[in-house]
């Protein structure tokens, strides 16, 4: 099993560009997230789904869009890139078990606005 | 205001010290866990837990539910155990809470 996969890895815009980080996951989670990771801060929820279909504002969500057409993928877009979205984004997905909710983590993906 | 608290920020030992990093939180849970993440690199769960304490190898993690605290242990620190620990917690409903993470150097 591949997990949680991001792409890109690595990714420069330039100011009011646009593009789409992809998440996938091949464990049949219901939960998906993304998340942002800025220094000296801990990993701020963007957008969530709690299935196919469904999608919902986390604590950051301005300047994000999110779908979820397929179960095993969710998808960031930002439409028009700022300089304040230069962060490392996760994506992660989760399922509960006995004990709680389990998440998996992606690899990450590093953007820098310029 | 964060949910949870972690401490200390920075931490560096000597190869083979023992290491405590502490977390904790003000909110009900329904789980912990504590996270790895190498620089440039991904985050891997290490433990998930709702009571007590978990080993694995040379980690342990404890789990005090009453006074809301968890402390994550690392005994034999050893060079490669460099990384960021995060503490987070599950609530009832869909989401996570992270804490800021603690960044830990062990020295050769």
């Amino acid at each position: 099993n591949a997990g949680v996969t991001q792409t890109p890895k690595f990714r420069v815009l330039k100011t009011g560009q646009s593009m789409t980080l992809l998440c996938a996951q091949d464990m049949n989670h219901e939960y998906m997230y993304w998340y942002r990771q800025d220094p000296g801060m801990g990993l701020r929820l963007i957008h969530y789904s709690v299935g196919e279909g469904t999608t919902a504002k986390g604590e950051v969500p301005d300047g994000y869009n999110v779908s979820r057409l397929k179960k095993q993928n969710f998808l960031l877009g930002l439409e028009s890139a700022a300089p304040s979205q230069t962060s490392v984004y996760f994506c992660a997905s989760s399922y509960t078990g006995t004990g709680g909710k389990v998440a998996f983590f992606g690899q990450g993906t590093r953007l820098t606005v310029v | 205001k964060n949910e949870v608290e972690q401490s200390p920020q920075n931490l560096t030992a000597q190869e083979g010290e023992f290491i405590t990093i502490n977390c904790s939180y003000s909110v009900g849970i329904s789980a912990l866990h504590w996270l790895q993440q190498h620089p440039g690199g991904g985050i891997v769960s290490l433990f998930m837990l709702s009571s007590g304490k978990k080993k694995h190898g040379r980690l342990i993690a404890t789990i005090n539910i009453q006074e809301k605290h968890s402390s994550l242990h690392i005994t034999a620190s050893h060079p490669r155990d460099s990384a960021v620990y995060i503490c987070a917690v599950s609530l009832t409903g869909n989401q996570f809470y992270f804490g800021t993470g603690t960044s830990l150097t062990v020295i050769p």
